[in-house]
């Protein structure tokens, strides 16, 4: 298996720009998370899905984010419109099983608002 | 606030020197994971434990849960370059049978002197 993939690696976008982040979580895990991470908050949760359905968003910072699951295969985190402050490492998470599995991470997108 | 209190958040130690990372809860924990992240990458699973008093070992790494549930320590042995990393705990917060939630702690930055 290729592990979750993410997409982009890197992105760097003008303040008030529209941001998608991407992500294609392992073939047959239920459950996807989304992270931020940054030097002064370190790595915090965002959203999870189970069964492409959000379970908490309660971690989502502002209205401006916004996170989809369409099917079992796809996921995606806009930021619009984006602000300097959004500039971290995104990182997506999936794992299988309903509790203590594993959650295997993609590689991250480093996003940067100019 | 973190949710998991990390101990220390950086460490630097001389080759061959052995080194423990705490990691503590002020709730039971359904289950505690331990990951490393290499600068710049996504996180790699190194363990999970979710048993009180339970502990496993992979090479030269050892991780226990205390009887409680709400502290866990990660002992590296004869630590070497390679070693080098963030080092993270998670916990499974007990999204019910919605899956888990899994939130991490503040890491802990290692450095390993040659």
């Amino acid at each position: 298996d290729a592990g979750v993939i993410q997409s982009p690696r890197h992105e760097v976008t003008e303040m008030g720009q529209e941001v998608t982040l991407r992500c294609k979580p392992i073939s047959g895990h239920n459950s996807l998370f989304w992270y931020r991470q940054t030097m002064m908050r370190g790595l915090e949760l965002l959203i999870y899905f189970n069964n492409n359905v959000p379970i908490d968003d309660s971690g989502m910072p502002e209205d401006r984010f916004s996170a989809k699951m369409p099917n079992a295969s796809f996921s995606t985190l806009k930021i619009q419109p984006s602000e300097p402050r959004d500039s971290a490492v995104y990182f997506c998470a999936s794992s299988k099983g309903l509790r203590n599995t594993e959650a295997f991470f993609g590689q991250g997108t480093r996003l940067t608002v100019v | 606030s973190q949710e998991l209190e990390q101990s220390p958040q950086s460490l630097i130690v001389q080759e061959g020197k052995n080194l423990t990372i705490n990691c503590t809860s002020s709730k039971t924990l359904y289950g505690l994971y331990w990951y490393k992240q290499k600068y710049g990458e996504g996180l790699i699973f190194l363990m999970m434990l979710q048993k009180g008093g339970e502990e496993k070992s992979h090479e030269k790494i050892t991780a226990k849960l205390d009887e409680k549930k709400q502290q866990s320590s990660l002992h590296i042995t004869a630590s070497q370059p390679s070693h080098a990393g963030i080092y993270l705990c998670g916990a499974d917060r007990g999204g019910g049978n919605a899956g888990n939630m899994l939130t991490f702690g503040g890491g802990t930055r290692l450095m390993v002197k040659p």
